[in-house]
């Protein structure tokens, strides 16, 4: 199993502009979830998904928006682009959220914005 | 004051040594996770807990519901122990669908 695939895994975009992180994951997993890790603050949620159809913010949700159209795929749109998401962003997923499954990470996207 | 205070923030350890790191939480919560991040950005899941201890080859996990803290040993530590660890819990079923997560301790051992 390829388990959760994130791509790019290296971005550089200008102010204003937009783009989209992609993660997908082979596991049929209900639950997805994306992050962004910045220095000396733990992981923070950006939005989440529990299932194909629905979707819910999470703690730092202004600037992104989500999509969940299949089980597989869960893409985190940029609208436009600010120096402040300049972050390591992580999808992760988990069969559930029943509290004893673990949850799969991505191998994490290093975004700059200048 | 965080949800979720990870102790200590930093800690160096000569290989062998026992190793002690605490994860103490203020919410309710259903489970807590103990996360390792390698240096090179991944991250594992290591343990889920809802109560009592678990240990998988040199790890231990415990929690203390009641007092609201939880503790992840590494038993004969080494170099490849290296990494950040990272606590993080689950609100109770029926609430919000969000992890809160500590801020990481990073282990460093020297061989």
């Amino acid at each position: 199993n390829a388990g959760v695939t994130q791509t790019p895994k290296f971005q550089v975009l200008k102010t204003g502009q937009s783009m989209t992180l992609q993660c997908a994951q082979d596991m049929n997993h209900e639950y997805m979830s994306w992050y962004r890790q910045d220095p000396g603050m733990g992981l923070r949620l950006i939005h989440y998904s529990v299932g194909a159809g629905i979707t819910d913010q999470g703690e730092v949700p202004n600037g992104y928006n989500v999509s969940r159209s299949t089980t597989e795929d869960f893409p985190l749109r940029l609208l436009s682009a600010a120096p402040s998401q300049t972050s390591v962003y992580f999808c992760a997923s988990s069969y559930n959220f029943e509290g004893n499954q673990p949850q799969h990470f991505g191998d994490g996207t290093r975004l700059s914005i200048l | 004051k965080n949800e979720v205070e990870q102790s200590p923030q930093n800690l160096t350890a000569q290989e062998g040594e026992f190793i002690t790191i605490n994860c103490s939480y203020s919410v309710g919560i259903s489970a807590l996770h103990w996360l390792q991040q390698h240096p090179g950005g991944g991250i594992v899941s290591l343990f889920m807990l809802s109560s009592g201890k678990k240990k998988h080859g040199r790890l231990i996990a415990t929690i203390n519901i009641q007092e609201k803290h939880s503790s992840l040993h590494i038993t004969a530590s080494h170099p490849r122990d290296s990494a950040v660890y990272i606590c993080a819990v689950l609100p109770p079923l029926g609430g919000t669908y969000k992890y809160i997560f500590g801020t990481g301790t990073r282990l460093k051992v020297l061989a």
